[in-house]
């Protein structure tokens, strides 16, 4: 069964530094997503991203957040000055259309320290 | 109004018994109410959803009742397992782009 996958599973780093998380959506999906989750809390959206274009995007996603298809199979978040509050899981969620299900990745824990 | 209210936040169920959580919403643009299942250290998966044009979805031991004029919508499982043991959320969303979750539900099944 298809599934997204994420990379790497975990990260630390320090407070100030530039991170990339990597996903790999599912193939034929159009409709792509970043949602974070702090520990102990719900999910929250951050980004949806669709035709090479933001489709649209949380309050929590300042200027300190991009993301890029770099190429055909990879969907990349960036964060370009980590803060400690950064500190959460990270999901990458894909679907085939827009009214279709998401289906998420399996995360990536980044802890800035 | 984008908010989804959740409740409990944990619940402890006997096997074989059954398991409700309930969510509440406020905004009536949303059509589509999705409930995920998590395991420790996984993605959230979904187990069900529903769409507003009907009261009641049934997959296997999983049912959602939904009342639209009460904006509020619940998880059943039935004949609950302890492999039932995982975080659950609701979430809505108006054509099913960005999910709004709930705070999730830590249900634990025991023996």
């Amino acid at each position: 069964e298809p599934e997204v996958t994420q990379t790497p599973s975990h990260q630390v780093t320090q407070m100030g530094q530039e991170v990339i998380l990597r996903c790999v959506p599912i193939s034929n999906h159009l409709y792509f997503y970043w949602y974070r989750q702090i520990l102990g809390q719900k999910v929250e959206f951050l980004v949806s991203f669709y035709n090479n274009e933001i489709s649209e995007k949380s309050e929590i996603f300042d200027d300190q957040f991009s993301v890029e298809r770099p190429d055909g199979s990879n969907f990349t978040l960036k964060i370009r000055s980590t803060k400690l509050e950064d500190s959460a899981m990270y999901f990458c969620a894909s679907s085939e259309g827009s009214s279709e299900t998401q289906y998420f990745g399996p995360g990536t824990r980044l802890l800035v320290l | 109004q984008q908010q989804v209210k959740q409740s409990p936040q944990s619940l402890i169920v006997q096997k074989g018994g059954i398991s409700i959580i309930n969510c509440a919403y406020e905004n009536t643009a949303f059509d589509y109410f999705p409930w995920y299942q998590q395991f420790p250290g996984k993605g959230p998966a979904l187990l069900i959803a529903i769409r507003p044009d009907v009261s009641e979805k049934k997959e296997g031991r999983f049912t959602i009742s939904f009342n639209k004029s009460a904006k509020q919508f619940s998880l059943h499982i039935m004949d609950s397992q302890p492999g039932d043991s995982a975080t659950y959320f609701c979430a809505a969303s108006f054509r099913n782009e960005k999910l709004t979750f709930g705070t999730g539900t830590r249900l634990t099944i025991i023996p």
